[in-house]
């Protein structure tokens, strides 16, 4: 059974960088593509993108200026890294997986709060 | 990109009673790539529907979708105790990916 678990810093400084990964178990990283989706605090889901086998990736326009995506197949992880970071940025920050590429999101990790302070 | 709008943001009822939640698209759904979530407090969404009327894995019965091109449905047959939470619609047919703001659904 698959299970997602996101880590990463819960504090980020103002136009630092924004890190987390995600670490999967139960399936091959190979085979879905992964996305990652952002909610801030008492607000609704944003989507931020996908990523598949570091193939093909998709970002949402409104980010897509300063997110990054990326597969480490050794370690059947993906992560996510936000540039330039604003308190706009504060938010619990979800992966989760798709079976194919037009495709719901199946299987979600608990999420990983971050606040954007200095 | 593609804004759905769910309708009503907030719906009172009472266990036992049926709850109808819409989600309005601001043009049609490819595929009706249209797929519905549950999100408890402090937790993840839950896939719920997905093809806007298929159930996902382990999902009761008393949770149905349906709809096609711009409007569709989640309807919760009868409430229990735990379907009082929030519920967000979500378009997986065209980029970017879009979520509709959400319903809560409350104990009246």
């Amino acid at each position: 059974q698959m299970q997602l678990q996101e880590s990463g810093p819960g504090l980020v400084k103002p136009s630092e960088t924004l890190s987390l990964t995600c670490t999967v178990s139960g399936a091959s990283i190979k085979s879905y593509y992964w996305t990652w989706v952002r909610q801030p605090p008492g607000k609704g889901l944003e989507w931020i993108g996908y990523i598949y086998y570091n193939v093909i990736t998709n970002y949402n326009p409104s980010l897509k200026s300063r997110v990054t995506i990326s597969v480490d197949t050794s370690k059947s992880q993906f992560s996510l890294r936000v540039n330039s970071v604003t308190a706009a940025d504060t938010a619990i920050y979800y992966c989760a997986s798709l079976r194919w590429q037009q495709a719901p999101m199946d299987v979600w990790g608990a999420g990983a709060p971050v606040t954007v302070s200095s | 990109e593609i804004v759905l709008t769910q309708s009503p943001g907030t719906l009172s009822l009472s266990p036992g009673e049926r709850a109808t939640l819409s989600c309005r698209a601001s043009q049609s759904i490819s595929g009706n790539y249209l797929a519905w979530y549950q999100q408890k407090p402090g937790q993840a969404p839950r896939l719920l529907i997905y093809g806007a009327s298929s159930r996902a894995t382990g999902i009761p019965d008393r949770f149905s979708g349906s709809g096609s091109g711009t409007d569709f449905t989640l309807t919760i047959t009868r409430l229990e105790p735990e379907d009082f939470v929030v519920y967000y619609c979500q378009q997986y047919g065209t980029s970017p990916l879009t979520f509709g703001g959400g319903t809560k659904v409350e104990i009246k």
